[in-house]
């Protein structure tokens, strides 16, 4: 069964101070793994798409990177509007063309002044 | 361009009575997927339409239906609700490819959910 665990379940960082989510995973065979923001009440949001150990993506103040058992979602110079829930999940081979998510629980950050 | 439309946006229902919740993916988009969000249980998968037929399923007890039109609206229905439905049920719109690995992907887009509160 595919698994995706996100520490730290909580994470308070005051305005400008770097630091890194993690999404471990374990799939039989990965055929992505997603990052999205969700704010209270509302659908997520897509950020990236990850397909292959190695890959890294970048998005203003947000990068992605992964490996084979785990991926990180790094903030550099965070502001207060970066504050949300950060969701990882992950899609499996072995789907066909099925768009089936399984999702972690998430971390939820909180960027002060 | 347009985002993944879902009415209504919120939804009161009492104990043992049905629901419907529509969803209007991205123009071009096949791909509908449906999941259930919880404060317990996180985000979970219900089922994935696409061309009209079921494609994947969840492990939800069958009073979880849906069905998919020719122009790609779906539509969930839930009947004989119960108090533990009560939850944010939300659409994903699929776009799909290819990688430059040359591997298959796809990319889910959610629209803003419906919120029910089951009485």
């Amino acid at each position: 069964e595919d698994q995706v665990t996100q520490s730290p379940e909580a994470l308070r960082l005051q305005e400008g101070e770097s630091s890194s989510l993690n999404c471990s995973y374990t799939v039989s065979g990965l055929r992505g793994l997603f990052w999205y923001r969700q704010d209270p009440g509302k659908g997520p949001e897509f950020l990236f798409t990850l397909y292959s150990a190695g890959e890294e993506k970048e998005k203003e103040r947000l990068k992605a990177t992964l490996t084979k058992k785990e991926s990180f979602l790094h903030i550099t110079a965070p502001k207060p509007e970066d504050s949300a829930t950060y969701l990882c999940a992950v899609q499996a081979e072995g789907t066909g063309t099925a768009s089936k998510l399984t999702f972690g629980t998430g971390t939820r950050l909180q960027v002060t002044l | 361009k347009a985002g993944v439309t879902q009415t209504p946006r919120y939804l009161i229902k009492t104990r043992g009575q049905q629901v419907t919740l529509s969803c209007s993916p991205i123009s071009g988009h096949r791909s509908v997927s449906w999941y259930q969000q919880t404060p317990g249980q996180g985000l979970q998968f219900l089922f994935e339409y696409f061309s009209e037929t079921q494609r994947n399923k969840g492990n939800f007890p069958g009073r979880f239906s849906g069905r998919q039109f020719s122009n790609s609206r779906s539509e969930m229905n839930v009947s004989t609700l119960e108090l533990g439905d009560s939850a944010l049920y939300l659409c994903a719109s699929a776009k799909s490819g290819r990688a430059a690995s040359g591997s298959s992907y796809n990319e889910q887009f959610f629209g803003p959910g419906t919120r029910l509160t089951v009485l």
